[in-house]
C-alpha cells in the first residue's frame, strides 16, 4: 500500500459521455500525476499538477483535463469519451519542492474505464 | 522523441531460475532509470532506481539491474526466480529535461512456472 487512493475502481461508460476520477495522494505529498495504461501496454503520461496548476503534459487531446484541490487531492476528468479511452488510468503523488530534480512517486492502485 | 524499449513481451521461466529483463531507452540527456513491478491485482510497486554513482544497483526481493550509459541500457536481473515473481515488470524513464514525469517500456509479462 502507497497511501494513494482512487475512486471508483471500475467505470463502465458510452461513447460520448463524460467520466470524472478521483485520487488522494500520500500525506504530505502536494504532486499529482495522471497515467493511461492501455491493455498490454505500459502507462503514458497524461498530465502533472502542482498547486492546483497543470505542471506538464503528454501527447494528450484538451478532452482529457484535471483538478488539483488545496488538500492536493485531484480529478481527472474525460469529455467525449472514445472506445480507446478504455484503460487504467493511475495516479501517482509525489513531493516536489525538496530541492531535487526528481521526487519519487508513489502509485494507487488505479481505476478501470471500460467504454462501450 | 523520448522512448523507452523492453525487449520481451512475454518470458517463461521455471523456479530457481535466472531471469534477465532488457531495457534500453532513447537518448535525450541525463537520466533516471526505474524497474516498477505489477503483481496481478495490485499497484505499481518500485523495485529499485538508479540516480547517479555506482551503475550496479540493487533493489528489492533480490533483483539488480546495471546501467550501461554506453548502451542506453538499464536491464533488470535475478539469479533465482520463485514462483512469487509472477508479475508484469515495466522500466521507466524520467528524462531530467523533461520535467518530473516517467515515460515507460511497454512491459514484460514474467510467468513462473513451480
Amino acid at each position: 500500500e502507497t497511501g494513494v487512493t482512487q475512486s471508483p475502481t471500475h467505470l463502465i461508460k458510452t461513447r460520448g459521455q463524460q467520466v470524472t476520477l478521483r485520487c488522494s495522494s500520500q500525506s504530505g505529498h502536494n504532486t499529482v500525476s495522471w497515467y493511461q495504461q492501455a491493455l498490454g501496454q505500459g502507462p503514458q503520461f497524461i498530465f502533472q499538477y502542482y498547486r492546483e496548476e497543470e505542471n506538464g503534459r503528454g501527447n494528450f487531446p484538451p478532452r482529457f483535463s484535471g483538478l488539483q484541490f488545496p488538500n492536493y487531492s485531484s480529478e481527472l476528468n474525460v469529455n467525449a469519451l472514445e472506445l480507446d479511452d478504455s484503460a487504467l488510468y493511475l495516479c501517482a503523488s509525489s513531493i516536489t519542492g525538496q530541492g531535487s530534480s526528481y521526487n519519487e512517486q508513489f502509485f494507487g492502485p488505479g481505476t478501470r474505464l471500460t467504454v462501450l | 522523441a523520448q522512448s523507452v524499449s523492453q525487449h520481451n513481451h512475454h518470458v517463461i521461466l521455471s523456479e530457481a531460475a535466472s531471469l534477465e529483463l532488457g531495457c534500453n531507452y532513447s537518448y535525450g540527456g541525463t537520466v533516471n532509470l526505474f524497474w516498477y513491478v505489477q503483481y496481478p491485482g495490485q499497484h505499481l510497486q518500485l523495485l529499485l532506481k538508479y540516480f547517479s554513482g555506482d551503475p550496479l544497483v540493487k533493489g528489492i526481493k533480490g533483483f539488480e539491474a546495471e546501467f550501461i550509459k554506453s548502451k542506453f541500457s538499464f536491464n533488470l536481473r535475478k539469479p533465482s526466480v520463485q514462483w512469487s515473481d509472477t508479475a508484469e515488470y515495466f522500466c521507466a524513464v524520467n528524462y531530467k529535461a523533461a520535467g518530473n514525469k516517467l515515460t515507460f517500456g511497454g512491459g514484460t509479462r514474467v510467468l513462473v512456472k513451480p
